[in-house]
């Protein structure tokens, strides 16, 4: 069965500091592995989308890595701000279908 | 552009009752998705389409469930009748295409009583 796990289910840090989310999945044969930031109330927004030949991509402070023989992910925020208060979403597509498998999300806080 | 649009923002009915969400893609995308959020079970694709065709309605939970996109730039997500295990968030997504970003409208957040 596909699935997208990830860890922490939350985390608390301070502000300035820098924090590693992971995501582990098993869809195969993978395609493409995409990182969202969903504010609290708001729609999800994509950080990152990498295929399986990409094993790091950034953007700003956001940098994302890849292991496709592992089958894992990381999310990197450097140098972490008060806006990076948010949950991040793994979602993984299906080779072929582009069908989409959905992490639960790490629900990260940073405190002042 | 004005991002994805959807409407109502917030929804509050009666078990039984009609619910009609709308969502207005951003203009030229040619991909359009419905989602639906709960915190018990994260984000579910319901549907897609291409071109205003549904592609993969594998996620729709049921047959109270139905999805319309009757031309490029509207589309509706039906719940007839609705149950009080249909409140979640659900969110309308488009893309230019099935590999590209999707941008997420801001919801609408359904409370089935």
């Amino acid at each position: 069965k596909n699935q997208v796990e990830q860890s922490p289910q939350s985390l608390i840090i301070l502000e300035g500091k820098n924090c590693t989310l992971q995501c582990n999945y098993t869809v195969s044969p993978f395609s493409n592995l995409r990182w969202y930031k969903q504010d609290t109330g708001r729609g999800p927004v994509s950080l990152t989308i990498m295929t399986f030949s990409e094993n790091t991509k950034s953007n700003g402070r956001y940098t994302a890595t890849l292991d496709a023989d592992t089958k894992q992910s990381s999310l990197h925020i450097t140098a972490s701000q008060l806006s990076d208060s948010a949950s991040y979403i793994c979602v993984v597509s299906l080779f072929g279908n582009e069908k989409l498998t959905f992490g639960t999300g790490t629900r990260l806080t940073i405190i002042p | 552009d004005a991002g994805v649009i959807q409407s109502p923002r917030h929804e509050v009915t009666e078990m039984g009752q009609e619910v009609t969400l709308r969502c207005k893609p951003i203009s030229g995308h040619d991909y359009l998705f419905w989602y639906r959020q709960t915190m018990m079970r994260g984000l579910e694709l319901l549907i897609y389409f291409n071109n205003n065709v549904p592609i993969d309605d594998s996620g729709m939970p049921e047959d109270r469930f139905s999805a319309k996109m009757p031309n490029a730039s509207f589309s509706t997500l039906k719940i007839q009748p609705s149950e009080p295990r249909d409140s979640a968030v659900y969110f309308c997504a488009s893309s230019f295409t099935l590999v590209e970003t999707q941008y997420f409208g801001p919801g609408t957040r359904l409370l089935v009583l």
